[in-house]
C-alpha cells in the first residue's frame, strides 16, 4: 500500500541552526514526491517536488530535498532556519502531477531563539 | 502564478445539516482535488475532478459528493453532517497550488 512515513512528530532547532526532516515513502511506481509547508491557520504551500531527473531539488525559502531511491527517502534540508520557518511540514506522495497525493502526517517544527 | 480561491472562509453547521463548499481555480486549471484535513486523521484525499468528469475518489462516505463546472471551478458537498466532519476543507490545482481552505465545524 502507499504510504508516507514522517517518523518526528516534532522538532526544535536553534534560529540558525541546520535542519533535516525525515521522509519516508512506500510506493510501487516511480513516485512524485512533494514537501510542503503549512502556517498555523493557513493552508498549504509548495515547498518543492520531484518528478524525475536531478535527485537533489531545490525549493523556494532556501529549503532543499534529495531524492534516495535505494532508502525510499525525501529528506528535507535547510542549512540555516529563520524564526519565520516555524510551521508544519508535510511530505507527500504521488502517481503523477495532477494525481492523489498521499500524505504524512507532518512534522511541526519550533524554532529556538 | 496560480491561485485558488475557497469560500466560504468559515462556516458553522449543525448535524443532519447539508454544506457546500466551493473552489475557484483563478487560471482555469481543468484539475481541482479536495483534501480534508483533521488533527486525528491528517491530510486525506477526497476525490479530483478533470475536465468536469470525477477521476479519482478517495474513501469516504457517499454523504461526501462533488461536482465540476465548465469554467473549472468545483463544489464539494457534505450531506448529513455529522460532527467527525468538522475539518479543514482544502482544494488544490495540479496538486500543487493549495487554497487556504474552509474550515468547517459542526455543532
Amino acid at each position: 500500500a502507499q504510504s508516507v512515513t514522517q517518523p518526528d512528530i516534532h522538532i526544535t532547532v536553534s534560529e540558525g541552526a541546520s535542519l533535516e526532516l525525515r521522509c519516508n515513502y512506500s510506493y510501487g511506481a516511480t513516485p512524485y514526491l512533494f514537501w510542503y509547508v503549512q502556517s498555523p491557520g493557513q493552508g498549504l504551500q509548495l515547498l518543492l517536488k520531484y518528478f524525475s531527473g536531478d535527485t537533489l531539488v531545490q525549493g523556494i525559502k532556501g529549503f532543499e530535498a534529495e531524492f534516495k531511491r535505494s532508502q525510499s527517502s525525501f529528506n528535507l534540508r535547510k542549512p540555516s532556519v529563520h524564526w519565520s520557518d516555524a510551521a508544519e511540514y508535510f511530505c507527500a506522495v504521488g502517481a503523477g502531477r495532477d494525481d492523489k497525493i498521499i500524505f504524512g502526517k507532518g512534522t511541526r517544527l519550533h524554532i529556538l531563539p | 502564478k496560480a491561485g485558488v480561491t475557497q469560500t466560504p472562509r468559515y462556516l458553522i453547521k449543525t448535524r443532519g445539516q447539508q454544506v457546500t463548499l466551493s473552489c475557484s481555480p483563478i487560471s482555469g486549471h481543468r484539475s481541482v482535488s479536495w483534501y480534508q484535513q483533521t488533527p486525528g486523521q491528517g491530510l486525506q484525499f477526497l476525490f479530483e475532478y478533470f475536465s468536469e468528469t470525477q477521476r479519482n475518489k478517495g474513501n469516504f462516505p457517499g454523504r461526501f459528493s462533488g461536482r465540476q463546472f465548465s469554467n473549472s471551478r468545483s463544489e464539494m458537498n457534505v450531506s448529513t453532517l455529522e460532527l467527525g466532519d468538522s475539518a479543514l476543507y482544502l482544494c488544490a490545482i495540479q496538486t500543487q497550488y493549495f487554497g487556504p481552505g474552509t474550515r468547517l465545524l459542526v455543532l
